[in-house]
């Protein structure tokens, strides 16, 4: 079945250090892509995604580029801030109807002063 | 207005018990769904409904039955609780077509003594 699979965590910055979480992905079709984050004791919300291969989804500073060659999604931010410690969820939605989210265990984020 | 809203926030009670979570969304969307997140952040969708009609349930324990009384409520009613029953069960809504991203609420942690 369809599966996300991104780094463990959790990641450790220094405020402006550049963010890199890995996604890869397997899923029969063409999903799309999305990055989700949840801030402590919140729902998750959407990031950003691409809904097909070569797309760039981009929101607040980060990106992520959909990868069909390579299978991956990775998000990316030049500078981070404190404020985006959180949990970053990288998902698939199922194709055919099912509309079904497929997450990654997701991964944790501190930033430090 | 919150878009999605779920009640309780906080639910702690003890083993063997029966127990509702209700989902409310303002947003017009045709498909809900409720996520189980447990204690290491993992997400897995249980249910989901579009127009009032199951769509998806995910291998669920039977003692898990979810009601959709109208578009805009999907309510989760457990029987029997059990300690692993404990995590934080989101509910979520999306239009309900491919590539839309899906809205959540903010999570209901569920405490079985």
């Amino acid at each position: 079945g369809d599966s996300v699979t991104q780094m463990e965590g959790p990641v450790t910055l220094s405020e402006e250090a550049f963010l890199t979480i890995n996604c890869t992905y397997t899923a029969t079709g063409y999903p799309s892509l999305f990055w989700y984050v949840q801030y402590p004791g919140e729902g998750l919300q959407l990031l950003l995604k691409a809904t097909k291969a070569d797309d760039k989804g981009s929101n607040k500073g980060f990106e992520a580029t959909y990868r069909k060659e390579t299978t991956s999604f990775h998000l990316e931010k030049g500078s981070v801030q404190v404020s985006d410690s959180a949990v970053y969820f990288c998902a698939l939605d199922h194709q055919g109807g099912s509309e079904k989210l497929v997450f990654g265990k997701g991964t944790k984020l501190t930033v430090n002063p | 207005d919150t878009a999605v809203s779920q009640t309780p926030k906080y639910l702690v009670t003890q083993m063997g018990n029966d127990k509702s979570i209700k989902c409310e969304q303002n947003l017009g969307h045709d498909t809900m769904y409720w996520y189980k997140q447990d204690s290491k952040k993992f997400l897995k969708i249980m249910f989901s409904y579009n127009n009032k009609e199951l769509i998806i349930n995910e291998t669920v324990p039977n003692r898990f039955s979810p009601k959709s009384p109208d578009k805009a409520h999907l309510n989760l009613h457990i029987n029997s609780l059990e300690l692993g029953d404990s995590a934080v069960y989101f509910c979520a809504t999306s239009h309900g077509t491919d590539n839309q991203p899906q809205h959540f609420g903010d999570g209901t942690r569920l405490s079985i003594l």
